[in-house]
């Protein structure tokens, strides 16, 4: 069963505007989320995380939004650079993985 | 460098041998994970470490899949009878205490059963 879901297989933008990456979760008991990158060949890296106490969490260029009641977070990019293209995983509660969004940013 | 190590990177057996994957944590980190993410798909957790505690085999797809962690440290998955359908990357990661802490993954190992 898919618990974490990412519904949006790829994105495209243009560099300097903002990429939104949207995940949905099913079990509201999940307490935390977080976000990690991964380059072609290479293990993903950690990004962002949030917990469910939260409805935002901001690094740098970065923001998590959670809506627990929609069951719904988003991250944001702003503003987007060439060097985020890589592809973008939501995790809850540590172990539960959603299947990616591919993020391409044009020059 | 003070990573999560995996090897071998690349690994090509033929359908019916039993592999071994290893993984060798950052030190200090008492939380372990294996995962594998097929062509396309997500990752897909297998088991879990935690310390001492025993360990949650829940994602383990069949009873050919086997892990071990050697005191608290070195971890090695086990495939025997490996099966095409086994062809993935799988993937190590470590976190300082399990939990909300950020998993550290390695590069993983790309595994193809001819």
């Amino acid at each position: 069963d898919q618990q974490v879901k990412q519904n949006s297989p790829s994105l495209s933008v243009q560099e300097g505007r903002i990429s939104i990456l949207n995940c949905d979760y099913t079990n509201s008991m999940f307490d935390y989320f977080l976000w990690y990158k991964k380059y072609p060949a290479e293990g993903p890296t950690f990004l962002i995380s949030i917990s469910s106490i939260k409805d935002k969490n901001e690094d740098g260029r970065f923001t998590v939004f959670l809506n627990k009641s929609a069951k719904h977070l988003s991250l944001h990019i702003v503003p987007s650079q060439p060097g985020d293209s890589a592809v973008y995983f939501c995790a809850a509660s540590g172990m539960r993985f959603g299947a990616g969004t591919r993020l391409t940013v044009k020059p | 460098g003070a990573g999560v190590s995996q090897s071998p990177s690349n690994k090509v057996t033929e359908k019916g041998k039993d592999v071994e994957l290893r993984c060798d944590p950052i030190s200090g980190h008492t939380a372990l994970y294996w995962y594998r993410q097929s062509l396309g798909q997500g990752l897909e957790f297998l088991i879990y470490f935690q310390g001492n505690s025993a360990p949650d085999k829940s994602g383990l797809p069949s009873d050919r899949f086997s892990a071990e962690r050697t005191g608290g440290s070195v971890s090695t998955l086990t495939i025997q009878r490996t099966q095409q359908e086994d062809s993935a990357v799988y993937l190590c990661a470590s976190s300082l205490r399990g939990g909300d802490q950020p998993q550290h993954f390695g590069d993983g190992t790309r595994l193809s059963i001819l």
